[in-house]
């Protein structure tokens, strides 16, 4: 059980091109899910949290109108990289937690690379 | 959330146990420290978490020192595939302070 999936995989894309990832929990209904963002060599940073139907929390620096994140059901979280450029590639993995407990299961994560 | 250090690598022997340790002098009361894995360009995996008590499940085991100040993770029969990043995070459980801060982790290296 507690089994996240992403979809794409991995993705190239041009210069001020949008892209939309999509993160989904398998088997079981997750309130709350995390977008993390990390760059080769270095540790998961916390991008943004968000809960179902309500609006996401994002962490400073990290610019919401560039990253949007929609979180429309219990199963599935959205995160769009708008007008994307260079500097925004990177291994975007997200998670998803099942409820008071904190064990946040992760997905496989999405490489996006931006020519 | 309180701040976690661990040594930036370790080695182990294939079948060997492989002992993790991590400090976390100024965990609070009410942190739980958790344990995650993450393979080279693959989503961090959950080993295990705890609060005071020892815990083992069929993953690993974890020790928690009397004081709360430093924790060791045991794989008990260490595997190639083991080889990872292993980050010790501490972390309230649940409720508004819910956010999993990663530090750079352990790099286990089991070699054959």
């Amino acid at each position: 059980g507690a089994v996240v999936s992403q979809h794409p995989s991995r993705v190239i894309c041009k210069s001020g091109t949008s892209v939309k990832i999509e993160c989904r929990s398998l088997d079981f209904q997750a309130t709350t899910m995390f977008w993390y963002r990390q760059f080769p060599k270095q540790s998961l940073m916390l991008m943004a949290t968000s809960n179902e139907g309500s609006k996401a929390t994002y962490e400073q620096g990290v610019e919401k109108d560039k990253f949007l994140i929609n979180h429309a059901s219990l199963t599935l979280s959205t995160l769009t990289v708008t007008s994307a450029h260079p500097e925004d590639s990177s291994f975007y993995i997200c998670s998803a937690g099942a409820g008071t407990g904190n064990e946040q299961f992760f997905g496989p994560g999405t490489r996006l690379t931006v020519l | 959330d309180a701040k976690t250090t661990q040594p930036p690598s370790m080695d182990c022997a294939e079948g060997r146990a492989a002992n993790l340790p991590c400090n976390h002098s100024t965990i609070s009361g009410n942190e739980y420290v958790y344990w995650y894995r993450q393979i080279h360009s693959q989503g961090p995996q959950y080993i295990i978490h705890g609060l005071k008590n020892n815990e083992t499940n069929e993953m690993a085991s974890l020790i928690i020192t009397e004081d709360r100040k430093s924790s060791t993770l045991i794989l008990p029969h260490a595997t190639l595939r083991d080889t990872a990043v292993y980050y010790c995070i501490v972390s309230y459980r649940g409720g508004s302070n819910y956010k999993l801060t990663f530090g750079k982790g352990t790099l286990l290296t089991v070699n054959p």
